[in-house]
């Protein structure tokens, strides 16, 4: 049994550029959540994917957008990053009936620095 | 106000001490969590808990609903467990995700 797996590990951009981060589910998990983790603050909930869908959302604004593929891994993608995008984005994935909460395995988080 | 509160932020002991990470959030939750992230920023869950007790290990969790309380006890502390110990909790049984609390960074030292 695989754990959660994200890609890329590290990544730097500047301001106004896109990026695409990629995670991987833990095998049977159908739901996927996205957190950011601001230096020295906890983790913040961006949105979650049940069977491809959008399922909840945090307060996060619209170029944040995420997929969800029938395999169940998951893109997050922001649009004209900012400077306060800078961050470790965090998935975690879940067995989840109709989207409910379970236990969450997180993976080890992309650190995205942005110029 | 953050909904989820933890205290201490920061704590220093000893090796072989019982260390207690203290919890508190504001609204109703129908489970908390109890978080272990190293340097790195790896994170990987300790407990899912919404009553009671529960063990595992030298760790053991305990909430209290009615007070909206939890607590996470480390027996016998060992410098690997130095890490940042993050509560979260899960409010209602819809598709939000975990609330998370600041984290509290807790050092061993031999």
């Amino acid at each position: 049994e695989t754990g959660v797996t994200q890609s890329p590990t590290h990544l730097i951009k500047t301001r106004g550029q896109q990026v695409t981060l990629r995670c991987s589910s833990q095998s049977g998990h159908n739901t996927v959540s996205w957190y950011q983790q601001a230096l020295g603050q906890g983790p913040q909930f961006i949105f979650q994917y049940y069977r491809e869908e959008e399922n909840g959302r945090g307060n996060f604004p619209p170029r944040f957008s995420g997929l969800q593929f029938p395999n169940y891994s998951s893109e997050l993608n922001v649009n004209a990053l900012e400077l306060d995008d800078s961050a470790l984005y965090l998935c975690a994935s879940s067995s989840s009936r109709q989207g409910r909460g379970n236990e969450q395995f997180f993976g080890p988080g992309t650190r995205l620095t942005v110029l | 106000k953050n909904e989820v509160e933890q205290s201490p932020q920061n704590l220093t002991a000893q090796e072989g001490e019982f260390i207690t990470i203290n919890c508190s959030y504001s609204v109703g939750i129908s489970a908390l969590h109890w978080l272990q992230q190293h340097p790195g920023g790896g994170i990987v869950s300790l407990f899912m808990l919404s009553s009671g007790k529960k063990k595992h290990g030298r760790l053991i969790a305990t909430i209290n609903i009615q007070e909206k309380h939890s607590s996470l006890h480390i027996t016998a502390s060992h410098p690997r467990d130095s890490a940042v110990y993050i509560c979260a909790v899960k409010t209602g049984g819809g598709a939000d995700g975990l609330t998370f609390g600041k984290g509290t960074h807790l050092i061993i030292q031999p």
